[in-house]
């Protein structure tokens, strides 16, 4: 049960520089989800996405661009890499728990994002 | 005002003893809460969620909410040195978002 996995799992890039981020889960949760974790602010959402083609914009999205073409892969693309973006990303996906309407989202293993 | 705020710590606690961990909320019309415990360089992992007021216990893990006074707050009895870790408590907005607070450092002590 492979579950959710993320690659790289580090990266190092230059600014100007376009890179992707990727995500999969093999447990065909219709909602996936990405996060960014920095010091002082905790876990901000980027994008999300609802199912394969739909996806929205989460607290933080500038600088950012997703895609769904499949329910399992959810990749996420810095078009041209700032210093600021420089942070470790946690890729989710979510599934209704048992006992109510609520979703558990279930956490990939985290990039470590450095941009010099 | 943040979504979700809680204090960084470090909370320290002696093993075998009771740690409590509190999270307050501006949203009255928040409806569900999850504590989500992350270990250092490593991802959260969900370790309860509540919906109703009161208490919910899950093992040595008890969740309490209270809309109210909006604050929910996580106890983790006889703690462990593996309890040692960052918990995060989290917000369910709408369309499955989840607003996170900063999280709270524990430390247990042997």
């Amino acid at each position: 049960d492979a579950g959710i996995t993320q690659s790289p799992r580090y990266k190092i890039t230059e600014t100007g520089r376009q890179v992707t981020l990727m995500c999969h889960q093999t447990w065909s949760h219709s909602y996936m989800f990405w996060y960014r974790q920095d010091l002082g602010h905790g876990l901000r959402l980027i994008y999300y996405s609802a199912a394969a083609d739909i996806t929205d914009k989460g607290e933080v999205p500038d600088g950012y661009v997703v895609s769904r073409s499949k329910t399992e892969n959810f990749p996420l693309t810095l078009e041209s890499a700032t210093r600021s973006q420089t942070s470790v990303y946690f890729c989710a996906s979510s599934e209704r728990t048992g006992q109510s309407l609520e979703y558990e989202q279930y956490f990939g293993p985290g990039t470590r994002l450095t941009v010099t | 005002q943040k979504e979700v705020e809680q204090n960084s710590g470090p909370l320290s606690v002696p093993e075998g003893a009771i740690a409590s961990l509190n999270c307050t909320y501006s949203d009255r019309g928040s409806q569900s809460f999850f504590w989500y415990r992350q270990y250092s360089g490593k991802s959260p992992e969900l370790i309860m969620f509540i919906y109703s007021n009161g208490d919910k216990e899950d093992g040595r893990f008890t969740a309490q909410l209270n809309k109210a006074s909006q604050y929910v707050s996580l106890l983790i009895r006889d703690s462990q040195p593996s309890d040692s870790a960052t918990y995060l408590c989290a917000r369910s907005g709408g369309y499955q978002k989840v607003t996170f607070g900063t999280g709270t450092k524990l430390q247990v002590i042997p």
